[in-house]
């Protein structure tokens, strides 16, 4: 089955770290981009990072550039996030979403097209 | 970034009524503009891409248009599986914004 299953949200203080996780089965994992894109309670969707297919370019929101950190094992089918200095606005619904990549005069550009979901990981930033 | 701007907010339909989204951005976005549909709980689901293009396995009731800085979602005839929030989403231009959303109700 294709899917995507996201793990390791959780309660964490201000200014604590988390890392989630993202398994991947079904698909050629390696041949996609891969990002993480939240949502707080009763809010809408806020992308958060990209990774391109062999980790060749990575992008991040201004919200949690210098915080969070996105990486891929893609031995393994996994896609992470690092999350330092956590903060109450970071209380969000995370998920992970498989992105479309194109290449045009052999640059390779990732398509934010997310056209398979994780069902969500919760993380929650209180004290 | 892009501001994406979706109305109405809140739409109020029957089933069987042709529904209209509008999604307009603060700057030009080509056709790199995608829909969502996400029901409560649940991940959102890709319903169009490049502004028009149907993803394989949405019904063809679903169809989008529009370029540049004005798109529109259309729902040909609404059926009870359609009632969820609606995001348009530009990808053009780093940082990708959504829209705050478009919930279809039950009149």
């Amino acid at each position: 089955e294709v899917q995507l299953v996201e793990s390791g949200g959780g309660l964490v203080k201000p200014g604590g770290s988390l890392r989630l996780s993202c398994a991947a089965s079904g698909f050629t994992f390696s041949t996609y981009s891969m990002s993480w894109v939240r949502q707080a309670p009763g809010k809408g969707l806020e992308w958060v990072s990209s990774i391109s297919s062999s980790s060749t370019y990575i992008y991040y929101a201004d919200s949690v550039k210098g915080r969070f950190t996105i990486s891929r094992d893609d031995a393994q089918n996994s896609l992470s996030l690092q999350m330092n200095s956590l903060r109450a606005e970071d209380t969000a619904v995370y998920y992970c979403a498989r992105g479309r990549e194109t290449s045009h005069f052999g640059l390779l550009i990732i398509l934010g097209i997310f056209d398979l979901w994780g069902q969500g990981t919760m993380v929650t930033v209180s004290s | 970034d892009i501001q994406m701007t979706q109305s109405p907010s809140t739409l109020s339909a029957s089933v069987g009524d042709r529904v209209t989204i509008t999604c307009r951005a603060s700057q030009s976005t080509s056709t790199s503009l995608a829909w969502y549909q996400q029901k409560p709980g649940t991940a959102p689901k890709l319903l169009i891409y490049k502004a028009s293009s149907l993803e394989s396995g949405v019904p063809s009731r679903f169809s989008g248009s529009g370029s540049g800085t004005e798109f529109t979602l259309t729902i040909s005839s609404l059926q009870p599986d359609d009632f969820a929030t609606y995001y348009c989403q530009q990808y053009n231009t780093y940082p990708w914004t959504f829209g705050q959303g478009t919930k279809v109700e039950i009149k």
